[in-house]
């Protein structure tokens, strides 16, 4: 079965502090795994897509990589507006899937000043 | 260039009656694809729509369904409401088919009392 599990569940860091999120999945065949960054009351905001091990992608302050089984969000020297729920999700490379996306549960980022 | 606009933002409805939700997507966004958002299961697919065709549907009863229009206005209905429906809906559209990147919008909050 396609899973998506994010860790840790919850983080919190002081202003400038440098961390890394964690999102392992198992699925049959990868086409895709994006990240989102989710405010309270708000939808998902797309960050990055990655397509292939090995693939690194950059943002401001949030670095994203992949690898076979899991992928990192790295972020230096956060900032409290950098506070967010992020998501990670898959797209497996199934024909008859389309482009459904499996979430993991989400890593809620605080920081304080 | 305006983003995914859904509406209602918010809803109240009772046990027992339905209710139809709506979404456009991005200007030029042929694919729109349908998540639930609850605290204990996280984001959801409910199903997806490209050229007004369903090509992909997620675990979900019966009650749950939608269709996409000609310029790709999507709805989603829900009806016999139960409480366990209670939830953000959240509705993505993406460029082409729904392998492309998934823009979402900020949802439809719906409480069943």
């Amino acid at each position: 079965e396609d899973q998506v599990t994010q860790s840790p569940e919850a983080l919190r860091l002081q202003e400038g502090e440098s961390s890394s999120l964690n999102c392992s999945y198992t699925v049959s065949g990868l086409r895709g795994l994006f990240w989102y960054r989710q405010d309270p009351g708000k939808g998902p905001e797309f960050l990055f897509t990655l397509y292939s091990a090995g693939e690194e992608k950059e943002k401001e302050r949030l670095k994203a990589t992949l690898t076979k089984k899991e992928s990192f969000l790295h972020i230096t020297a956060p900032k409290p507006e950098d506070s967010a729920t992020y998501l990670c999700a898959v797209q497996p490379l199934i024909y008859n899937q389309g482009g459904k996306l499996i979430f993991g549960q989400g890593t809620e980022l605080s920081v304080k000043p | 260039k305006a983003g995914v606009t859904q509406t209602p933002r918010y809803l109240i409805k009772t046990r027992g009656q339905q209710v139809t939700l709506s979404c456009s997507p991005i200007s030029g966004h042929r694919s729109v694809s349908w998540y639930q958002q609850t605290p204990g299961q996280g984001l959801q697919f409910l199903f997806e729509y490209f050229s007004e065709t369903q090509r992909n549907k997620g675990n979900f009863p019966g009650r749950f369904s939608g269709r996409q229009f000609s310029n790709s206005r999507s709805e989603m209905n829900v009806s016999t409401l139960e409480l366990g429906d209670s939830a953000l809906y959240l509705c993505a559209s993406s460029l082409r088919l729904a392998t492309d990147t998934q823009y979402f919008g900020p949802g439809t909050r719906l409480t069943v009392l």
